[in-house]
């Protein structure tokens, strides 16, 4: 079945970095691109990008251009999300998912989440 | 910019029918695809309409898509305790290149 299974919490202080991975599993990964996004406490979700799993190729949301770098090591199926200089405003729950464009009628969605990460920056 | 704004909260009773709202603040929904995803707290959201109307398998027929003009909704009917949950619309905008999501409503089952 299909999984996507992400690393666990982490407690970083401002200015630190963090990097949150997501493992796939149960179909060809590079099939699918993947896609992240992020839920302040409480909040709604946001959009942060996506990267083509055959190029490695990320793109951004505007809103998250030059602090966080999308990667991915396709040899063992993993997306990885990094954040720099971070601020207490992204604490939040962050997840992988994978869009499921030709499932959906060539139409965009995320049909498998991963568990979500939370990420807290606190001094 | 466009928001995709929702009620904040619905409720209804065991057995009843609720719809939550999707409406689009910049301009028609028109030909856009919208997606519906369910979150119960403490979980990852899950799919539940994709392109307006369709249902991923597993989603029960309970649970229907519909829009027109500059709106989007969920209908939920033979509404089930475990429906309790944060409902987001979602619609990919060409202009912004971005996902928009709604500010999601939260479904109380009375």
């Amino acid at each position: 079945q299909v999984q996507l299974v992400q690393s666990g919490s982490e407690l970083k202080e401002p200015g630190a970095s963090v990097k949150v991975s997501c493992k796939a599993s149960g179909y060809t990964f590079t099939a699918f691109a993947l896609n992240w996004l992020r839920q302040a406490p409480g909040q709604g979700l946001e959009w942060m990008g996506w990267i083509n799993p055959n190029t490695g190729n990320p793109t951004y949301a505007q809103g998250f251009t030059g602090r966080v770098v999308l990667s991915l090591d396709t040899s063992v199926s993993t997306a990885y999300l990094q954040i720099s200089s971070l601020k207490a405003e992204d604490t939040a729950v962050y997840y992988c998912t994978r869009d499921a464009f030709s499932s959906c009628s060539k139409t965009n969605c995320f049909d498998y989440w991963g568990q979500g990460t939370l990420i807290t920056v606190s001094s | 910019q466009s928001v995709l704004t929702q009620a904040p909260s619905a409720s209804g009773t065991p057995g009843q029918r609720v719809t939550i709202s999707c409406s689009r603040s910049s301009s028609n929904i028109g030909s856009i695809p919208v997606t519906w995803y369910q979150q119960v707290p403490g979980t990852a959201p899950k799919l539940l309409i994709y392109n307006n109307n369709q249902r991923p398998s597993g989603v029960p027929d309970r649970f229907s898509g519909s829009k027109s003009g500059t709106s989007a909704s969920l209908a939920i009917s033979g509404l089930q305790s475990e429906d309790e949950a944060d409902y987001f619309c979602a619609i990919w905008d060409d202009s912004l290149n971005d996902w928009v999501f709604g500010g999601g409503t939260k479904l109380t089952v009375l």
